[in-house]
This record gives C-alpha cells, sequence and structure tokens, in this order.
C-alpha cells in the first residue's frame, strides 16, 4: 500500500513569491492534515480537510491555506513568502477521527 | 493552549542499553501516540494506545498509557543504531487537532 506523497521534496524561494505544495494520501483515506515543522516550534498545526472541507484550522496568518480535492489529494498555498516560513512542511492523511495520522516526508521549504 | 512535555530533549546511551522516556500534560487525554522520526523524513507511527493503563508493545518498544491519562512512557529495550532519531508523543483533543511534543532526540554512542 503506497503511503503518503509530497511533492516537491525541495523547494526554494524568495521573498514575497507564493508556494504551491502538493500531497497524496493513502488510498481510502479522505482526512489530509498539514504542518509546518522547525527546530524552534516542532510540529504546528496548520489546517485539516476532510471531504474537501475544512474541518480544522491552527494559528497561522491567512497566508496559509489549503485545499482538497475529490480524491483527497490536498494543496497547500503560501502566499507573500517570509523568511520564517522556512520550515519542513509535512503532510499526514488518516481514515477519520480517532484514527491515528500517517505522514509523508514532507517539502522541505527554504526562504532566501 | 494545550501541551504535551516530553522528557528528557535528549538522551546519549550506549548500544545495547535501555531507554525510557515519557510524555506529560495538565490535561486528561482519551489517545496516546508514539512516532518516531528519522533525520529527512516524515514522523512514523510506533504505537497507538487507547486505554488508560494499556501496555502495548511493538518489537523492543514498549508504550504505556498512565492510569491517570494524563501521561504516556515509551521504552526501548536493548537498544540498537537505527534507533536513533526523534520520539514525539502526540495526542488529540478539542476539535479532534492532533498536538505533538517537542521530542526526545536520542544518541547512540559507538
Amino acid at each position: 500500500k503506497a503511503g503518503v506523497t509530497q511533492t516537491p521534496r525541495y523547494l526554494i524561494k524568495t521573498r514575497g513569491q507564493q508556494v504551491t505544495l502538493s500531497c497524496s494520501p493513502i488510498s481510502g483515506h479522505r482526512s489530509v492534515s498539514w504542518y509546518q515543522q522547525t527546530p524552534g516550534q516542532g510540529l504546528q498545526f496548520l489546517f485539516e480537510y476532510f471531504s474537501e472541507t475544512q474541518r480544522n484550522k491552527g494559528n497561522f496568518p491567512g497566508r496559509f491555506s489549503g485545499r482538497q480535492f475529490s480524491n483527497s489529494r490536498s494543496e497547500m498555498n503560501v502566499s507573500t513568502l517570509e523568511l520564517g516560513d522556512s520550515a519542513l512542511y509535512l503532510c499526514a492523511s488518516r481514515t477519520d477521527r480517532e484514527q491515528p495520522q500517517h505522514f509523508g516526508d514532507g517539502t522541505r521549504l527554504s526562504i532566501l | 493552549g494545550q501541551q504535551l512535555n516530553q522528557s528528557p530533549q535528549s538522551m546519549f546511551i550506549q548500544e545495547g542499553e535501555d531507554v525510557s522516556m515519557n510524555c506529560t500534560s495538565s490535561s486528561i487525554f482519551n489517545t496516546w501516540l508514539w512516532y518516531k522520526q528519522d533525520p529527512g523524513e516524515g514522523p512514523v507511527l510506533l504505537i497507538a494506545l487507547y486505554k488508560a493503563g494499556e501496555l502495548t508493545s511493538n518489537g523492543r518498544l514498549t508504550a504505556q498509557f498512565g492510569i491517570t491519562r494524563k501521561d504516556s512512557f515509551l521504552n526501548i529495550s536493548a537498544s540498537i543504531p537505527s534507533d536513533v532519531g526523534i520520539y514525539f508523543c502526540a495526542s488529540p483533543y478539542r476539535d479532534d487537532k492532533i498536538i505533538f511534543g517537542k521530542g526526545t532526540r536520542l544518541h547512540i554512542l559507538p
């Protein structure tokens, strides 16, 4: 069974640009969550999508947005990039609530 | 907000030693999850606990759901080099968001 797939694995952008990250969940998983991981803050929850609807949202500014498609694939977009957005962005999927999440290997975003 | 406090933050041990780490909170949780993250990869689920007092093993790993429901413990027996990595505890809370501890980084000395 294929795991969670995130693309691209690495990305370099400059301040002010925008970026879109992609996540394909495990087959049959309808929930997709996004996390930002930095050395100082650890894993911080961005948002969760379930059946194309945002179900939960963390405490990030509106520059961070996401969406989910009918096939459960999800994208995350960050606009007007700042240096502090440099991080590993992780996607996780699960079948539904009460079930543990399974993570992809992340997209390493570096802002110059 | 809710916090999961992991300790120790890092550990340096000899190969073959047993390892113990824990995760505590001031709040009660109904589920405890333990993940391991290797460099350059995403966290991998090791053990999931759903009942207070539950003791679950996965190979050399054993985790326990504390009786008070405010803590959980992870033990690794007879450590080997591939055990190196960061171990995270996690739990769903209000609105089913999942929160993570800051992790315990395990180093194994040759």
